[in-house]
Parts: C-alpha cells; structure tokens; sequence
C-alpha cells in the first residue's frame, strides 16, 4: 500500500499569498497517477489536478500540479477567499487506491 | 452535467446491513469505472472500493473485504454498495465517485462526485 503524507498539517495564509502544499509517497507513485482535491466544509471533495499536473476543467490556472516518484506538490499562486479549504492528494497508481491525511489552509 | 445522487444511508445497529444507491445521469454510465469513498466524522477521506465499467472488476480496501459487496446496474445507471456486519467504524458519509477517463483503469481519479449518504452504525 502507498502512503501519502501530506505537510504542513495547517497553513496559516492570507488572501493574496502564495500557497504550497506538498504530498510524499512511501514508494513510486509511477506514471505520475497522483490527483489533488479540494474541500470545504458540507460539501463533497473537488477535482482539481490529476496526472500530478493537468488542471480539471473549469479549475482556475492559479492552482498548478508538480512533481514526480515520490514527492508532488500543489500550488496556489495567489490564494483567493474562495481557496480556505482543505486539500488532499491521492494516488491511483493501483488499489488500494489511497489519500493524503489533508492539508487545511486557513485564514491568518 | 453530470450527477450523481445517493441514497439508501441511515441509522443500524452493529451487525447489520444496509445497501447504498447511486443514480448517475448526463453521462454514458457504461463507459466509466465508479467508486465508494467515505469519511468519518471530523476525518480526511478513504476510498472503499471500485468497479469496473463493466463490473467484472472489483477492488476493496483491506477493512470491508468479505463484508460490503459493490455491483451496478448498466441498464439502469446506477451504482450500489452492500455493507453488511456493520461496525462503528463504518460510520462516516459516503460518496459516490465517478472516474475520470472513459474506458480507462478501475483504480483511477475521480472527476465527480455525489453529495454523500450518512451511515451511522451504533446501537
């Protein structure tokens, strides 16, 4: 099973900020089949990234995908009002399919 | 657009069982994998299991092996989970995925989603 560990746990940010969110794998995530989604409170999970950089349709150019094997990072280029959320990463490489713990970024 | 609506959680008591729904519409049902993922109350999110477009291939997280059972319907576009010997530990919302390349692998991402059934296991 893949692990995914996501860091830092909260971020502490203000509008305008940018934000980097990271997701490391116990192993190779190969084919860089690595997903980004966000959350917010009441609602179901967002795609926003899959193949650990291609934008989900209609998701804003201010979130970007990077990385590759092990370590994966999200990034919002300037965090809009809208973007306090929670943020996982999950690998599709095979089953079981797994999340990241979540990282939350909040208001400062 | 696409939706996805479940149904069928609710209050049982350990040991029981329920079976969810998902009724999926505006999209070719039969072309996609689909999957189960839940959250416990206050916790992050935990794929459950995924089906095949085709329902011959099914995965499960090691947890609810042997007791939940995933099948769809092609001809009727939708998605169930059987869930029987129920724990506490089941207890969480679960949604209703749909993966995001047709004909693509049954593990896979997710590019929408229901808005969730509560299931609460306690006596």
């Amino acid at each position: 099973e893949i692990v995914l560990t996501q860091s830092p746990g909260t971020l502490s940010l203000s509008p305008g900020e940018r934000g980097t969110l990271s997701c490391r794998a116990s192993q190779s995530v190969s084919s860089n089949y690595l997903a980004w989604y966000q959350q917010k409170p009441g609602q179901a999970p967002r795609l926003l990234i899959y193949g650990a950089s291609s934008r989900a349709p209609g998701i804003p150019d201010r979130f970007s995908g990077s990385g590759s094997g092990t370590d994966f990072t999200l990034t919002i280029s300037r965090l809009e009002p809208e973007d306090f959320a929670v943020y996982y990463c999950q690998q599709y490489v095979s089953s079981p399919a797994t999340f990241g713990q979540g990282t939350k970024v909040e208001i400062k | 657009e696409v939706q996805l609506l479940e149904s069928g959680g609710g209050l049982v008591q350990p040991g029981g069982s329920l079976r969810l729904s998902c009724a999926a519409s505006q999209f070719t049902f039969s072309s996609y994998a689909m999957g189960w993922v839940r959250q416990a109350p206050g916790k992050g999110l935990q794929w459950v299991s995924s089906l095949s477009n085709s329902g011959y291939s099914t995965y499960y997280t090691e947890s609810v092996k042997g007791r939940f059972t995933i099948s769809r319907d092609n001809s009727k576009n939708t998605l169930y989970l059987q869930m029987n010997s129920l724990r506490a530990e089941d207890t969480a919302v679960y949604y209703c995925a749909k993966s995001g390349i047709a004909f693509g692998g049954t593990i896979n991402y997710f590019d929408c989603w229901g808005q969730g059934t509560l299931v609460t296991v306690s006596s």
